[in-house]
């Protein structure tokens, strides 16, 4: 158990509709990041927040946002699902981020599918 | 982008025997991490080595890193049927705005 929990474990959605996904990082830790992983593949890097502000983001539209708040906890949004969208979404926290020498602590996913 | 290969995609052996898996990456990075992921649920770090290491130990495992050749490998010993599971590289690029890039997988079954 890495201490990171997401919520919800599982969930349907409609194309066209959106989804907020949540994740409370592990105590002590002050910055988020979230992947996406599609069946068969690795994880790929969405973004990453850092105290409150979005520090890096992958190769996703801006459909895809999120947010920190001030206990470090995190959202990530997706308007407009398409099916493609469906996915294990992780979030990861981890430490203040020292030139990468931090180790990320994953959380156990949200299995999301769009009909 | 999936900067990491891992190779093989599978393996299979029996309880007790060694696993070694590859990885491949395509640019200068900070450091590379491998991460273990049982049936498609959360990923549990395994191991970092910098980019200045060149070997690292950790219990039964062992990730050697060669720059030069941007690849390194995991190596688990006297595996065990628990060991069963996909196994992920990742790596930190240098100077890029992404924090992980995560190859596709290795994935180990290990037999009883």
């Amino acid at each position: 158990e890495t201490g990171v929990t997401q919520s919800p474990t599982h969930l349907i959605k409609t194309r066209g509709q959106q989804v907020t996904l949540r994740c409370s990082s592990q105590s002590g830790h002050n910055t988020v990041s979230w992947y996406q992983q599609a069946l068969g593949q690795g994880p790929q890097f969405i973004f990453q927040y850092y105290r409150e502000e979005e520090n890096g983001r992958g190769n996703f539209p801006p459909r895809f946002s999120g947010l920190q708040f001030p206990n470090y906890s995190s959202e990530l949004n997706v308007n407009a699902l398409e099916l493609d969208d469906s996915a294990l979404y992780l979030c990861a926290s981890s430490s203040e981020w020292r030139g990468g020498w931090e180790t990320q602590y994953f959380g156990p996913g949200t299995r999301l599918l769009v009909l | 982008s999936q900067q990491g290969e891992e190779d093989p995609q599978a393996l299979s052996i029996q309880e007790g025997e060694n696993a070694t898996m590859n990885c491949s990456y395509k640019t200068s990075i900070n450091n590379l991490q491998w991460y273990r992921q049982n049936s498609g649920r959360g990923l549990v770090h395994l191991i970092l080595i910098r980019s200045n290491e060149r070997e690292k130990h950790s219990g039964r495992l062992r990730v050697t890193l060669d720059t030069s050749k941007k690849s390194s490998s995991l190596l688990i010993t006297a595996s065990r049927a628990a060991d069963t599971a996909s196994y992920f590289c990742a790596t930190e690029p240098q100077g890029g705005s992404e924090k992980l890039v995560f190859g596709k997988g290795t994935k180990l079954t290990v037999n009883p």
